[in-house]
Protein backbone atom coordinates (compact mmCIF):
# COMPACT_ATOMS: atom_id res chain seq x y z
CA UNK A 1 0.00 0.00 0.00
CA UNK A 2 1.23 3.42 -0.93
CA UNK A 3 0.66 6.58 1.51
CA UNK A 4 1.46 10.01 1.20
CA UNK A 5 1.78 11.95 4.39
CA UNK A 6 1.70 15.91 4.63
CA UNK A 7 1.70 16.97 8.30
CA UNK A 8 1.19 20.60 7.54
CA UNK A 9 -2.60 21.02 7.25
CA UNK A 10 -2.04 25.58 7.04
CA UNK A 11 0.61 27.25 7.04
CA UNK A 12 0.98 31.52 7.10
CA UNK A 13 3.72 33.16 6.42
CA UNK A 14 4.70 37.31 5.58
CA UNK A 15 5.83 37.86 2.49
CA UNK A 16 9.49 37.31 1.45
CA UNK A 17 9.78 34.83 4.04
CA UNK A 18 10.92 31.40 2.88
CA UNK A 19 8.65 28.27 3.43
CA UNK A 20 8.93 24.27 3.47
CA UNK A 21 6.04 22.45 2.38
CA UNK A 22 6.93 18.61 4.34
CA UNK A 23 5.97 15.28 2.42
CA UNK A 24 6.69 12.13 3.75
CA UNK A 25 5.63 9.02 1.39
CA UNK A 26 5.67 5.08 2.09
CA UNK A 27 5.83 2.04 -1.12
CA UNK A 28 7.39 -0.95 -1.18
CA UNK A 29 7.86 -0.47 -4.84
CA UNK A 30 11.31 0.34 -6.04
CA UNK A 31 10.36 2.07 -8.73
CA UNK A 32 8.50 5.35 -7.87
CA UNK A 33 7.57 8.79 -8.91
CA UNK A 34 6.75 12.14 -6.48
CA UNK A 35 4.98 14.91 -7.60
CA UNK A 36 4.07 18.17 -6.37
CA UNK A 37 0.68 19.63 -7.45
CA UNK A 38 -0.16 23.25 -6.82
CA UNK A 39 -4.40 24.26 -6.48
CA UNK A 40 -4.72 27.87 -6.50
CA UNK A 41 -7.90 29.70 -5.80
CA UNK A 42 -9.00 29.14 -9.71
CA UNK A 43 -9.50 25.33 -8.49
CA UNK A 44 -7.27 23.14 -10.82
CA UNK A 45 -4.37 21.17 -10.05
CA UNK A 46 -0.92 22.66 -11.51
CA UNK A 47 1.72 20.09 -12.24
CA UNK A 48 5.01 21.67 -10.94
CA UNK A 49 7.69 18.79 -10.39
CA UNK A 50 8.20 15.27 -11.23
CA UNK A 51 10.98 13.03 -9.43
CA UNK A 52 11.60 9.76 -10.47
CA UNK A 53 13.12 7.19 -7.25
CA UNK A 54 16.32 6.43 -9.07
CA UNK A 55 16.74 10.28 -9.19
CA UNK A 56 17.66 11.90 -5.55
CA UNK A 57 19.00 15.01 -7.30
CA UNK A 58 17.91 18.01 -5.35
CA UNK A 59 15.87 20.53 -8.06
CA UNK A 60 15.87 24.21 -8.14
CA UNK A 61 13.46 25.96 -10.58
CA UNK A 62 13.47 29.53 -9.58
CA UNK A 63 12.02 30.39 -6.23
CA UNK A 64 11.31 26.73 -6.06
CA UNK A 65 13.19 23.97 -4.62
CA UNK A 66 13.05 20.58 -4.03
CA UNK A 67 15.03 18.21 -1.78
CA UNK A 68 14.25 13.86 -1.91
CA UNK A 69 15.70 11.89 0.59
CA UNK A 70 15.18 8.21 -0.06
CA UNK A 71 16.78 7.58 3.18
CA UNK A 72 14.06 9.45 5.10
CA UNK A 73 11.26 8.72 2.10
CA UNK A 74 10.56 12.53 2.09
CA UNK A 75 10.14 14.81 -0.44
CA UNK A 76 10.18 18.38 0.63
CA UNK A 77 9.51 21.64 -1.49
CA UNK A 78 10.83 24.93 0.19
CA UNK A 79 9.59 28.44 -1.60
CA UNK A 80 12.41 31.36 -1.60
CA UNK A 81 10.76 34.49 -0.76
CA UNK A 82 7.35 33.84 -1.00
CA UNK A 83 5.32 36.33 -2.74
CA UNK A 84 1.33 36.71 -2.20
CA UNK A 85 0.92 34.47 -5.53
CA UNK A 86 2.07 31.59 -4.20
CA UNK A 87 -1.26 31.77 -1.81
CA UNK A 88 -2.40 27.81 -2.68
CA UNK A 89 -3.17 24.26 -1.35
CA UNK A 90 -0.08 22.57 -2.25
CA UNK A 91 -0.40 18.47 -3.26
CA UNK A 92 2.63 15.70 -2.72
CA UNK A 93 1.40 13.10 -4.58
CA UNK A 94 3.65 9.46 -5.36
CA UNK A 95 3.37 6.97 -8.08
CA UNK A 96 4.55 3.55 -8.61
CA UNK A 97 4.64 2.60 -12.10
CA UNK A 98 2.02 0.14 -12.57
CA UNK A 99 3.77 -0.80 -16.41
CA UNK A 100 -0.19 0.03 -17.82
CA UNK A 101 0.93 3.41 -18.35
CA UNK A 102 -1.75 5.05 -15.90
CA UNK A 103 -1.24 7.40 -13.69
CA UNK A 104 -3.12 5.97 -10.08
CA UNK A 105 -1.68 8.86 -7.62
CA UNK A 106 -1.79 8.77 -4.59
CA UNK A 107 -2.40 12.02 -2.73
CA UNK A 108 -1.57 13.61 -0.24
CA UNK A 109 -4.22 15.92 1.93
CA UNK A 110 -2.62 18.92 1.08
CA UNK A 111 -1.22 21.96 2.76
CA UNK A 112 -2.83 25.32 2.45
CA UNK A 113 -0.19 27.95 2.20
CA UNK A 114 -1.12 31.68 3.22
CA UNK A 115 1.12 34.55 2.43
CA UNK A 116 0.46 37.71 3.83
CA UNK A 117 1.74 41.03 2.50
CA UNK B 1 -4.80 25.71 -26.35
CA UNK B 2 -7.59 24.74 -24.36
CA UNK B 3 -7.02 22.90 -20.84
CA UNK B 4 -9.13 20.75 -19.19
CA UNK B 5 -12.58 21.16 -19.03
CA UNK B 6 -15.01 20.19 -16.38
CA UNK B 7 -19.12 21.09 -16.29
CA UNK B 8 -20.67 22.12 -14.36
CA UNK B 9 -18.59 24.06 -11.74
CA UNK B 10 -21.21 23.11 -8.99
CA UNK B 11 -23.83 21.28 -8.52
CA UNK B 12 -26.20 20.88 -5.40
CA UNK B 13 -28.91 18.06 -5.88
CA UNK B 14 -31.02 15.65 -3.20
CA UNK B 15 -30.18 12.76 -2.43
CA UNK B 16 -31.76 9.64 -4.18
CA UNK B 17 -31.27 12.09 -7.88
CA UNK B 18 -29.41 11.41 -10.42
CA UNK B 19 -26.51 14.01 -11.41
CA UNK B 20 -24.21 13.53 -14.78
CA UNK B 21 -20.47 15.26 -14.52
CA UNK B 22 -18.79 16.03 -18.08
CA UNK B 23 -15.09 16.09 -19.06
CA UNK B 24 -13.53 17.77 -21.80
CA UNK B 25 -9.98 16.49 -21.97
CA UNK B 26 -7.13 18.85 -24.09
CA UNK B 27 -7.77 18.07 -28.00
CA UNK B 28 -5.62 15.03 -28.73
CA UNK B 29 -5.11 13.73 -25.41
CA UNK B 30 -6.03 9.52 -25.57
CA UNK B 31 -5.82 9.15 -21.73
CA UNK B 32 -8.20 10.35 -19.59
CA UNK B 33 -8.21 10.14 -15.34
CA UNK B 34 -11.45 10.75 -12.50
CA UNK B 35 -10.25 11.61 -9.54
CA UNK B 36 -12.36 12.77 -6.24
CA UNK B 37 -11.39 14.38 -2.98
CA UNK B 38 -14.03 13.78 -0.66
CA UNK B 39 -14.14 16.70 2.20
CA UNK B 40 -11.23 15.95 5.16
CA UNK B 41 -9.91 13.28 2.72
CA UNK B 42 -7.06 12.83 0.09
CA UNK B 43 -7.97 12.84 -3.78
CA UNK B 44 -8.22 9.60 -4.83
CA UNK B 45 -8.00 8.03 -8.16
CA UNK B 46 -11.35 6.37 -9.84
CA UNK B 47 -10.54 5.38 -13.31
CA UNK B 48 -8.95 5.82 -16.31
CA UNK B 49 -9.56 5.79 -19.91
CA UNK B 50 -7.16 5.23 -23.02
CA UNK B 51 -9.65 6.39 -25.78
CA UNK B 52 -13.45 4.55 -25.33
CA UNK B 53 -11.83 2.07 -22.94
CA UNK B 54 -11.82 1.73 -19.37
CA UNK B 55 -8.07 0.72 -18.71
CA UNK B 56 -8.22 1.13 -15.06
CA UNK B 57 -11.71 1.19 -12.55
CA UNK B 58 -10.17 -0.20 -9.78
CA UNK B 59 -10.86 2.98 -7.58
CA UNK B 60 -14.90 3.50 -8.61
CA UNK B 61 -16.38 3.06 -4.96
CA UNK B 62 -19.63 1.09 -6.05
CA UNK B 63 -21.87 0.50 -8.75
CA UNK B 64 -23.78 3.75 -8.76
CA UNK B 65 -21.28 5.62 -10.41
CA UNK B 66 -20.83 5.03 -13.98
CA UNK B 67 -18.27 6.31 -16.45
CA UNK B 68 -18.42 6.73 -20.16
CA UNK B 69 -16.19 7.76 -22.90
CA UNK B 70 -18.13 7.64 -26.29
CA UNK B 71 -16.16 8.34 -28.94
CA UNK B 72 -13.13 8.42 -27.19
CA UNK B 73 -13.53 12.49 -26.53
CA UNK B 74 -15.64 13.77 -23.77
CA UNK B 75 -16.57 11.85 -20.89
CA UNK B 76 -19.52 11.78 -18.60
CA UNK B 77 -19.37 10.71 -14.79
CA UNK B 78 -23.08 9.83 -13.43
CA UNK B 79 -23.70 8.76 -9.73
CA UNK B 80 -27.57 7.21 -9.99
CA UNK B 81 -28.20 7.23 -6.92
CA UNK B 82 -26.52 10.25 -5.27
CA UNK B 83 -25.94 9.16 -1.69
CA UNK B 84 -24.67 11.75 0.95
CA UNK B 85 -21.23 10.72 0.67
CA UNK B 86 -20.71 11.28 -2.83
CA UNK B 87 -20.27 14.52 -1.82
CA UNK B 88 -16.96 15.95 -2.55
CA UNK B 89 -14.89 17.48 -5.69
CA UNK B 90 -14.98 15.50 -8.83
CA UNK B 91 -11.47 15.95 -10.77
CA UNK B 92 -11.03 15.08 -14.18
CA UNK B 93 -7.27 14.49 -15.84
CA UNK B 94 -6.13 13.93 -19.51
CA UNK B 95 -2.94 13.25 -20.51
CA UNK B 96 -1.06 11.82 -23.42
CA UNK B 97 -0.11 8.35 -22.54
CA UNK B 98 2.91 6.99 -21.44
CA UNK B 99 2.29 7.42 -17.59
CA UNK B 100 4.09 8.74 -15.08
CA UNK B 101 7.45 8.10 -16.26
CA UNK B 102 6.72 10.11 -19.09
CA UNK B 103 3.96 11.89 -19.05
CA UNK B 104 2.22 15.55 -17.79
CA UNK B 105 -1.23 15.32 -16.32
CA UNK B 106 -2.93 18.15 -16.82
CA UNK B 107 -6.10 19.06 -14.21
CA UNK B 108 -9.33 20.28 -15.08
CA UNK B 109 -11.18 22.53 -12.30
CA UNK B 110 -13.13 20.24 -10.58
CA UNK B 111 -16.98 19.90 -10.10
CA UNK B 112 -18.12 20.47 -6.69
CA UNK B 113 -20.74 17.90 -6.00
CA UNK B 114 -23.30 18.89 -3.02
CA UNK B 115 -25.44 16.28 -1.99
CA UNK B 116 -28.40 17.27 0.57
Amino acid sequence: AQKVTQAQTEISVVEKEDVTLDCVYETRDTTYYLFWYKQPPSGELVFLIRRNSFDEQNEISGRYSWNFQKSTSSFNFTITASQVVDSAVYFCALDAYSGAGSYQLTFGKGTKLSVIP
Amino acid sequence: EAGVTQFPSHSVIEKGQTVTLRCDPISGHDNLYWYRRVMGKEIKFLLHFVKESKQDESGMPNNRFLAERTGGTYSTLKVQPAELEDSGVYFCASSTGGGPKNEKLFFGSGTQLSVL
